[in-house]
């Protein structure tokens, strides 16, 4: 067990929806990282917060959006569901999102579009 | 932005032998390069990392080489057994004054180890 929390694990929706996905990092990690993994893409990285604020910014979509709450939880919200948003959506975390520190992974939320 | 690309995308090996995954990037600012291992239905775990100032580093049986000149390093796995059997991710990282970009990822090699 890493310590970062994902909810849900699985999530079902329709084309054109809106889902929020969760994340709860270990305790004492200030950043959070989302990734989207699907298997022509791999592991694509959308956003990272630090301590509330975004740090850097990646491959996501402008339907897509996050943010990071006082309590250091995070959500990611995606909207305007396509068929091919379909893919494991993974949270992952660290101390200060510095660049050399190790990162842990969630075990994802399973995000199929119907 | 970063890009990593990662060969081969199967690798089947027998169990006993050496396993070598390559990856270039192509970023020459980047300075951090970690190794991913991800196990089927789970999540990706860090399992060996190097940065920029480094040619080599070693950590029993899993070595990684950096080569900062050509941009390309790869994962060295000897004496191979079955538990080895994952998909690895090689990745690239640059620090860039304010922050830290994200990882870029390589697109993951399937490591399959033959009884």
């Amino acid at each position: 067990d890493s310590g970062v929390t994902q909810t849900p694990k699985h999530l079902i929706t329709a084309t054109g929806q809106r889902v929020t996905l969760r994340c709860s990092p270990r305790s004492g990690d200030l950043s959070v990282y989302w990734y989207q993994q699907s298997l022509d893409q791999g592991l694509q990285f959308l956003i990272q917060y630090y301590n509330g604020e975004e740090r850097a910014k990646g491959n996501i979509l402008e339907r897509f959006s996050a943010q990071q709450f006082p309590d250091l939880h995070s959500e990611l919200n995606l909207s305007s569901l396509e068929l091919g948003d379909s893919a494991l959506y993974f949270c992952a975390s660290s101390v200060h999102g510095a660049t050399n520190e190790k990162l842990f992974f969630g075990s994802g939320t399973q995000l199929s579009v119907l | 932005g970063e890009n990593v690309e990662q060969h081969p995308s199967t690798l089947s090996v027998q169990e006993g032998d050496s396993a070598v995954i390559k990856c270039t990037y192509s970023d020459s600012a980047s300075n951090y390069f970690p190794w991913y291992k991800q196990e089927l239905g789970k999540r990706p775990q860090l399992i060996i990392d190097i940065r920029s100032n480094v040619g080599e580093k070693k950590d029993q049986r899993i070595a990684v080489t950096l080569n900062k000149t050509a941009k390309h390093f790869s994962l060295h796995i000897t004496e191979t057994q079955p538990e080895d059997s994952a998909v690895y991710f090689c990745a690239a990282k640059r620090y860039s004054g304010g922050g830290a970009d994200g990882l870029t990822f390589g697109k993951g090699t399937h490591l399959i180890i033959q009884p």
